[in-house]
């Protein structure tokens, strides 16, 4: 079944202590991105990956890294957690960089940062 | 600054009921403009999207309608059932880019 993984899918921690939230896709996508869900403010993107090694900013980077090692996996590191990242995520890929290539979201992780 | 304006915040519908939510873009550079859904403890997926080069465009009970010179998109569900019922999203994007900039999303709760 074609589908993007994100685990874990609920994390509660606490400020300053480095996290890892894993997102795998099985598409042979070539982009992938990071977007957080608020309540209020929709989607807005983190960063992005059209290839790998190839990664950039998207609307709210600050206090985020990623990396893109292999085609199918695009991690999000929060190397120092703060309350205000407490957060819904989602990974999403599509096929190829391009407006009209639809992004599949994974399920989302619950982010709550104390 | 918001790109894309999404109302209502909320709305509630009775089953076989039509339901219109409706966006407002600044972007001219905005070319492409899809409408994705989310249920509960799921991802969004993609419900329908539309080009500006035409006006209407109809999936089964979905149909999404563009007037470019108002800069506005709308999605208009028709005979609501309650396994509509979900948050809605509209978004835009511009030609050779996969960044989406989303809308704040729509409530839709379809009484039975």
């Amino acid at each position: 079944e074609a589908q993007v993984t994100q685990n874990p899918r609920y994390l509660i921690t606490v400020t300053g202590k480095k996290l890892t939230v894993t997102c795998s896709q099985n598409m042979n996508h070539e982009y992938m991105s990071w977007y957080r869900q608020d309540p209020g403010l929709g989607l807005r993107q983190i960063y992005y990956s059209m290839n790998v090694e190839v990664t950039d900013k998207g609307d709210v980077p600050e206090g985020y890294k990623v990396s893109r090692k292999e085609k199918r996996n695009f991690p999000l590191i929060l190397e120092s957690p703060s309350p205000n990242q407490t957060s819904l995520y989602f990974c999403a890929s599509s096929l190829r960089q391009g407006s009209d290539q639809p992004q599949h979201f994974g399920d989302g992780t619950r982010l709550s940062i104390l | 600054q918001q790109q894309v304006k999404q109302s209502p915040q909320s709305l509630i519908v009775q089953k076989g009921g039509i339901s219109i939510i409706n966006c407002a873009y600044e972007n001219t550079a905005f070319d492409y403009f899809p409408w994705y859904q989310q249920f509960p403890g799921k991802g969004p997926a993609l419900l329908i999207a539309i080009r500006p080069d035409v006006s209407e465009k109809k999936e089964g009970r979905f149909t999404i309608s563009f007037n470019k010179s108002a800069k506005q998109f709308s999605l208009h569900i028709m005979d609501s059932q309650p396994g509509d019922s979900a948050t809605y999203f509209c978004a835009a994007s511009t030609s050779g880019y996969s960044t989406l900039t989303f809308g704040k999303g729509t409530m839709l709760l379809v009484s039975p």
